[in-house]
């Protein structure tokens, strides 16, 4: 079935750090969004990148579809970068997003 | 900026009453849709619709049914709320065209007593 696999699953970073979020999914899987899930629990659309390389400020992504994998990179995170990220993608054919189980990232002062 | 706005923020309700969650985008998008999350399952999708009168059931849909009277509305509805729809319940849209990703509310934290 269509797998959206995100790693690590815990990351513990001191505020300064960089830091490399992956997400591995199946062919079947196309469309790849990152988010931000804060404490409040409200999900922020980071990228939307089926291919290629985005910035935004500190953040950035890169998707190669062809080889079914995407990164987010945080520099020098800070404590508001705290939350859980989440990778999905859209099932081939459908509008159906499917998510990985998320990285959770903890920034401390 | 695209806006997702949920009606309620929390909600209490009783079992076997009749919930409403509603959610207004203001973008035009064709899709939307709801998902619920719960700690150690993920999200997981309860309908989608993608026009106006048009609605398929996620992977989760017993339970629920969903309006879409109008483009920008999209209602869940609880038939008969239970103990085992306590969640979050997010909503969602998203353009058809694929230009964009999806666009979520801040969410609603439903708890049935």
């Amino acid at each position: 079935g269509i797998q959206v696999e995100q790693s690590p699953p815990d990351l513990i970073l001191q505020e300064g750090a960089n830091s490399t979020l992956r997400c591995n999914f199946s062919d079947s899987v196309n469309n790849l969004q990152w988010f931000h899930q804060n404490p409040w629990g409200q999900l922020i659309n980071l990228f939307y990148i089926p291919s290629g390389t985005k910035q935004n400020g500190r953040l950035s992504a890169t998707t190669v579809a062809t080889e079914r994998y995407s990164l987010l990179y945080i520099s020098s995170s800070q404590t508001t970068d705290s939350g859980v990220y989440f990778c999905a993608g859209v099932r081939g054919g459908s509008e159906k997003l499917v998510f990985g189980k998320g990285t959770k990232l903890t920034v401390n002062p | 900026d695209v806006k997702v706005t949920q009606s309620s923020r929390y909600l209490v309700k009783r079992t076997g009453e009749k919930v409403f969650l509603e959610c207004v985008q203001d973008m035009d998008h064709e899709n939307m849709f709801w998902y619920r999350q719960d700690p150690g399952l993920g999200l997981r999708l309860i309908y989608f619709s993608y026009d106006v009168k048009m609605k398929e059931k996620g992977d989760i849909p017993e339970g629920y049914s969903v309006s879409r009277e109008k483009k920008e509305r999209f209602s869940l509805i609880l038939e008969s709320a239970s103990t085992n729809q306590t969640s979050m319940y997010l909503c969602a849209s998203s353009p058809s065209d694929r230009v964009a990703g999806y666009t979520f509310g801040s969410g609603t934290r439903l708890t049935v007593v």
